[in-house]
């Protein structure tokens, strides 16, 4: 049984370039939710995606947006990286949308310089 | 005013130890709690969810107290293996989830 994945595990960009970073979920699950971790701070929620829609969303500039497919599949996209973008990034996969509980993938670690 | 708040700690305790943490919530519409437990570098890991009857796993007790908006976290006879971090995190309405900052655990021998 497949857990979360996430790809890349770890990414360097540049001040102004944009990212996509990948999630699949766990087997069976079809809802799939973002977060930033800052070094020393809980995840903060960033939006969840359910049937290919945004259904939530934290408070995250439009610069962070994202896409879920029809195989659940995630992607989430940061352009004009600014140096405070510099997070680990989580995806977690639920079912449904009624709040269930999440399973974590290993994250992305962005380093922007 | 955060949404969930939670001691950074750390609370360095030894072996076999009883060890209590406690979180609040600003939302008294919250829909579920749960905690997670996070190693250094490693994803969340979820520990269990609370129910407002309370509920135990093994040496882990997990209390939820609506009135007040606390959650309770109660480990007995600690192990060198439970030092983490705990994560807090409340649901507002079932599709937002909202962690606490966490909470440093050290388990000394």
């Amino acid at each position: 049984d497949a857990g979360v994945t996430q790809s890349p595990t770890h990414l360097i960009k540049t001040r102004g370039q944009q990212v996509t970073l990948r999630c699949s979920p766990k087997s069976g699950h079809d809802t799939v939710s973002w977060y930033q971790q800052a070094l020393g701070q809980g995840p903060q929620f960033i939006f969840q995606y359910y049937e290919e829609e945004e259904r939530q969303r934290g408070n995250f500039p439009d610069r962070f947006s994202g896409h879920q497919f029809p195989n659940y599949s995630s992607e989430l996209n940061v352009n004009a990286l600014l140096l405070g973008d510099s997070a680990l990034y989580l995806c977690a996969s639920s079912l449904g949308d009624s709040g269930e509980t999440q399973y974590f993938g290993p994250g992305t670690r962005l380093l922007v310089l | 005013r955060k949404e969930v708040e939670q001691d950074p700690g750390p609370f360095n305790v030894p072996e076999g130890a009883t060890v209590a943490f406690n979180c609040t919530y600003s939302n008294s519409a919250s829909q579920s709690f749960f905690w997670y437990r996070q190693d250094c570098r490693k994803e969340p890991k979820l520990l269990m969810s609370v129910y407002s009857s309370g509920n135990e796993d093994g040496r882990f007790t997990a209390q939820l107290n609506r009135a007040s908006q606390y959650i309770s976290l109660l480990i007995r006879d600690s192990k060198l293996s439970d030092s983490a971090t705990y994560l807090c995190v409340v649901n507002e309405n079932f599709n937002k989830f909202y962690f606490g900052s966490g909470t440093k655990l050290n388990v000394k021998p």
